[in-house]
């Protein structure tokens, strides 16, 4: 079973405020993703990192932040929110080899 | 570079006939492959993984795939579907001890099953 969690699983929240979406996970990994997802559409990874202080862009363009200052811990955050941010947003961890990518619940954001 | 094909974006079949997923993937090097479920609200499970040895790979739920190294395809497969498997699948391939790359996802296949 895998240990990612996601916090929170559901939020609702009004233009122009800040957000930070949590994720943790406690398999020691060193990798870990954040993907954007829209209803039944594809996974669009816009975040990841290799390990702690170290962060890289996706292939789609986000306006969000990441910060790994923990190897458990990848938060993401959105300085101003707005209903463009409106989606699903998936975070995963990885070891090294990559032999398996797990996930946690996601998160669904609403931006009214 | 890698990539993935996932051919039909929806797959409608009858509760206990045959599920049959296609995935096909390019990658400059042998790659690691999954097939991955998820449920509505939900994030994506693991359903099975090749990544060496035997090329047939059974998963959870009575799910199985081959990896086709001539025909560069993992395609899902499951004798008799279940009302259950009604989901969204998703196949994905990574290359291995490279830190430079990552999982490379499809685009998805819906299941949908008709009972």
């Amino acid at each position: 079973e895998a240990d990612i969690y996601q916090t929170p699983r559901y939020l609702v929240i009004g233009t122009g405020k800040k957000i930070t979406l949590e994720c943790s996970q406690t398999m020691g990994h060193d990798k870990m993703y954040w993907y954007q997802q829209d209803p039944g559409m594809e996974l669009h990874l816009i975040h990841y990192s290799y390990g702690v202080n170290s962060t890289e862009k996706g292939d789609l363009s986000s306006e969000s932040t990441v910060s790994r200052i923990r190897t458990e811990h990848f938060p993401l955050t959105l300085e101003s929110a707005r209903p463009s941010h409106t989606s699903q947003y998936l975070c995963a961890s990885s070891d090294s080899r990559q032999t398996e990518a797990f996930f946690g619940q996601g998160t669904r954001l609403t931006v009214v | 570079a890698q990539s993935v094909t996932q051919l039909g974006s929806h797959v409608s079949v009858s509760e206990g006939a045959l599920v049959l997923l296609r995935c096909n993937y390019s990658s400059s090097v042998p790659p690691y492959l999954f097939w991955y479920v998820q449920y509505p609200n939900q994030g994506l499970q693991l359903l099975l993984k090749y990544t060496t040895g035997a090329t047939l790979v059974k998963g959870i739920n009575g799910f199985e795939a081959e990896f086709k190294k001539s025909e560069t395809s993992f395609h899902l497969t499951k004798p008799s579907a279940h009302m259950s498997d009604a989901a969204e699948y998703f196949c994905a391939v990574s290359v291995p001890l490279n830190t430079g790359n990552q999982f490379y996802f499809g685009t998805g296949t819906s299941l949908t099953v008709i009972p």
